[in-house]
């Protein structure tokens, strides 16, 4: 079993919408998690951390966490073109940081 | 923010060589981390490096394959040994944001192997 899985993609959504992301990670023990953006040749860049419960919101980005389920996502509002990239999960546990296969989201004009 | 330069960017590589990447960061940070980033696929953790002490590898890499070096607190290097086409990845270097033990990374532009 992977550490960190992610909804398969990729995922297209219109100009304007909400792209809505889920991951799920297996270890209890991971503290905190993780958005990374990466652009296609691009390192990741980390968008979104949430620590604890419920919901995190920053701009058009909201990230919620439910620990019980180990569940994380992110939703991200009136999606832009610019908004088009790989997106990655990731959990924290022990001084490692672990990634998900990543989920590529495509904003169409 | 920290500023990580990693070189070289790209390179093409002949089988059975080795190749040293260097990472160097505008500030001084306690770990270092490099990732591996296969074609298509995720990030995987390939070591930790601390400054004076051995790097702390992951299940699946071992040291003579992958020797790091950490000899103060801005600079290190990986090195990819014997090289095969399997090593044909992006590896990138990173290191923490805001302190130690946060999980919230900076990366490298990272260096592009290709290994014929």
């Amino acid at each position: 079993q992977k550490e960190v899985e992610q909804n398969s993609g990729p995922l297209s959504v219109p100009e304007g919408a909400i792209a809505s992301l889920n991951c799920t990670y297996s270890d209890r023990g991971s503290q905190s998690f993780f958005w990374y953006r990466q652009y296609s040749g691009k390192s990741p860049e980390l968008i979104m951390s949430i620590y604890s419960n419920g919901d995190k919101e920053d701009g058009r980005f909201t990230a919620q966490l439910n620990k019980a389920s180990q569940y994380v996502s992110l939703l991200i509002r009136d999606s832009q073109p610019s908004d088009s990239a790989t997106y990655l999960c990731a959990a924290f546990n022990d001084y490692k940081l672990s990634f998900g296969a990543g989920t590529t989201v495509t904003v169409r004009a | 923010s920290a500023v990580i330069s990693q070189k070289p960017s790209r390179d093409i590589c002949q089988r059975g060589t080795s190749l040293t990447i260097q990472c160097q960061v505008d500030s001084q940070v306690t770990m270092m981390f490099w990732y591996r980033q296969q074609p298509g696929q995720s990030l995987t953790l390939i070591a930790t490096a601390n400054q004076g002490s051995e790097a702390t590898y992951e299940s699946g890499f071992v040291i003579d394959k992958f020797p790091i070096s950490r000899p103060n607190l801005t600079f290190s290097t990986l090195t990819v040994s014997n090289m095969s086409p399997e090593d044909s990845s992006i590896y990138l270097c990173s290191v923490e944001h805001r302190g130690t033990n946060t999980g919230e990374l900076f990366f490298g532009e990272g260096s592009r192997l290709t290994v014929l």
